[in-house]
């Protein structure tokens, strides 16, 4: 059973570009988070979605930021116009479902670099 | 406004010591405490995860203990390797998927 897959792992792009993040959560989890990870700090929660909706997205900037997670096809966490500031590794997450001793699970995150 | 807090921020142990990671909380709807390893450039890997009815669990040489009345939990790395040498993230979360992470802590344990 393959992990959590990001792609890009890696993407660097100029101030003003976009940036396109994918996540295909584990076969059977239909619960995807996102995370932004800055160096020397902890997960910072953006948002929560399940298939075709998103549940939480208090994490998330309102401006710029945006997130999907369509009936068919990869989470996708989308940043516009990016600034310097947006340069962190974010990291998805699946679980198979709600409750509490549900794991998440962890991609090994794509590492946005904006020039 | 964090909602868990970790210390240390960074901790070094020799080889064969105890290595031990503090991390507090205030929400009280928070029902379920894990730990998280990350190597660098890797993502967080679920270590050990102890719910509050319980007040330590212990798996091979990584134990939690967890003080409900105090909200407070820590991490208790017995026999530190080297290979344990990582980023340790504490963690709280709710029945409703909700989880928030500490700040991490480095751990080094040298040889």
């Amino acid at each position: 059973n393959a992990g959590v897959m990001q792609n890009p792992r890696h993407l660097v792009r100029r101030r003003g570009q976009e940036a396109r993040l994918r996540c295909s959560p584990m076969k059977g989890h239909s619960h995807v988070y996102w995370y932004r990870q800055l160096p020397e700090e902890g997960l910072k929660f953006m948002v929560y979605l399940q298939k075709e909706n998103i549940i939480d997205e208090s994490g998330m900037p309102k401006e710029r930021f945006s997130a999907e997670f369509p009936k068919e096809g990869p989470s996708i966490l989308r940043i516009q116009q990016v600034v310097r500031g947006d340069s962190a590794a974010y990291f998805c997450a699946s679980s198979p479902g709600t409750g509490v001793t549900y794991e998440q699970y962890f991609g090994p995150g794509t590492r946005l670099t904006v020039t | 406004q964090q909602q868990v807090k970790q210390s240390p921020q960074s901790l070094i142990v020799q080889k064969g010591g105890i290595s031990i990671i503090n991390c507090a909380y205030e929400n009280t709807a928070f029902d379920y405490f894990p730990w998280y390893q990350q190597f660098p450039g890797k993502g967080p890997a679920l270590l050990i995860a102890i719910r509050p009815d319980v007040s330590e669990k212990k798996e091979g040489r990584f134990t939690i203990s967890f003080n409900k009345s105090a909200k407070q939990f820590s991490l208790h790395i017995m026999d530190s390797q080297p290979g344990d040498s990582a980023t340790y993230f504490c963690a709280a979360k709710t029945n409703n998927n909700d989880m928030r992470f500490g700040a991490g802590t480095r751990l080094t344990v040298k040889p």
